[in-house]
């Protein structure tokens, strides 16, 4: 158990939808990354935050958003699915800033687009 | 561009020694960082690189030489528990994007 929680953990939903995932990080951690894996992908990096300002962005889609609350808690929203947004969704968090150190990852997310 | 280079696969026996390659494109990152994945887990963290050099962890090593703009991850005393998917990665110092690698599936015969 690396300490960071999601949920939910399945989502199915149609075209055209819009649904929100959450990520709790480790007790003290700052950092929160999000990532997308599809079938037989690698992890593409989407977004980061740490202590709730945005920090680095990856090859995030517009119709894609994320945000830190003060708790440090995170939420990924995504609108207007579309069949190719279905994959796993990964969290993970970590102490730091930048660099590429040590990142926990939660459990993920699967998102399946009907 | 950015961009990480591993074998799609790899096959080893019990026991033996297997090194996963990662070759990279990018002019200046933090450092090589190495992810293992089992099948419907989260990927879990195992070596980091920020200087050239090799760094050990039990029966994991990582090894990183920026001027050969390459690393790998070594694993030795192969046990069954370590088929799974193992990742490089890095952050890209222009834009501070992450990037990974596709993944290397190391499968391990009796």
């Amino acid at each position: 158990d690396s300490g960071v929680t999601q949920t939910p953990k399945h989502l199915i939903t149609a075209t055209g939808q819009r649904v929100t995932l959450r990520c709790s990080p480790r007790s003290g951690d700052l950092s929160v990354y999000w990532y997308q894996q599809s079938l037989d992908q690698g992890l593409q990096f989407l977004i980061q935050y740490y202590n709730g300002e945005e920090r680095a962005k990856g090859n995030i889609l517009e119709r894609f958003s994320a945000q830190q609350f003060p708790d440090l808690h995170s939420e990924l929203n995504l609108s207007s699915l579309e069949l190719g947004d279905s994959a796993l969704y990964f969290c993970a968090s970590s102490v730091v800033s930048g660099g590429i150190h040590e990142q926990f990852f939660g459990p993920g997310t699967r998102l399946t687009v009907l | 561009g950015q961009s990480l280079e591993q074998p799609s696969e790899v096959t080893a026996v019990e026991g033996a020694i297997v090194q996963i390659n990662c070759t990279y494109q990018t002019s200046g990152f933090y450092g090589l960082s190495w992810y293992q994945q089992h099948d419907g887990g989260a990927p879990t963290f195992l070596s980091y690189n920020g200087l050239d050099g090799l760094e050990e962890t039990g029966r994991f090593s990582s090894f990183l030489s920026r001027s050969d703009s390459y690393g790998y991850l070594l694993l030795q005393e192969l046990q069954m528990k370590d088929s799974a998917s193992y990742f490089c990665a890095v952050r890209d110092r222009r834009d501070d994007k992450i990037i990974f690698g596709k993944g290397t599936r190391l499968h391990i015969l009796p």
